[in-house]
């Protein structure tokens, strides 16, 4: 039972370039959120899917883009990266949106 | 003005007392309380999950909730050092049709042996 996966764990890329993150779970939830965790902000939701093909925006989707056409997958895309995109990115799943359960992360620096 | 406030810490206790850990929220009409652990480098973890006014424990967690006084609490008694990590409030609600769930900035927690 693999629950909710990210990869990659690790990423480093440059600035202007693009990056994917991705996510997968396994316990067909319907809801899967994107966040991002900065030391003094917390948690902030980037983006957040209620299900297949619905998407909307978070609290800071500016630089980010998301799709899903299988309910498993939730891929997170920064057209263009900027420094400012450094963070830890964690993709969390839900039944019914208040309980989330969340992946291991992906630690993303933007040189 | 932050949504959800948490003590900030950190806080330091010694094996066996009891943690005490804070959060107060501003949104009247938040329905669903969580308290998750996040061990450094890792994931947060779902620890306690509280929805009506009262205490709700699990072992040796106890969250205690206060909608009047936008409160929310938890306790951790018999601290082990393995409750040592970041603990995260969050508050959960509907703002029209959209349920929102937002997180406190954490609390960190040290228990020293």
């Amino acid at each position: 039972d693999a629950g909710i996966t990210q990869s990659p764990r690790y990423k480093i890329t440059e600035t202007g370039r693009q990056v994917t993150l991705m996510c997968h779970q396994t316990w067909s939830h319907s809801y899967m959120f994107w966040y991002r965790q900065d030391l003094g902000h917390g948690l902030r939701l980037i983006y957040y899917s209620a299900a297949a093909d619905i998407t909307d925006k978070g609290e800071v989707p500016d630089g980010y883009v998301v799709s899903r056409s299988k309910t498993e997958n939730f891929p997170l895309t920064l057209e263009s990266a900027t420094r400012s995109q450094t963070s830890v990115y964690f993709c969390a799943s839900s039944t019914t949106a208040d309980t989330q359960y969340f992946g291991p992360g992906t630690r993303l620096t933007v040189l | 003005q932050k949504e959800v406030e948490q003590n900030s810490g950190p806080l330091s206790v010694p094996e066996g007392a009891i943690a005490s850990l804070n959060c107060t929220y501003s949104d009247r009409g938040s329905q669903s309380f969580f308290w998750y652990r996040q061990y450094s480098g890792k994931s947060p973890e779902l620890i306690m999950s509280i929805y009506s006014n009262g205490d709700k424990e699990d072992g040796r967690f106890t969250a205690q909730l206060n909608k009047a006084s936008q409160y929310v609490s938890l306790l951790i008694r018999d601290s082990q050092p393995s409750d040592s990590a970041t603990y995260l409030c969050a508050v959960g609600g509907f703002i029209f049709n959209d349920y929102k769930l937002s997180f406190g900035a954490g609390t960190t927690v040290t228990v020293r042996a």
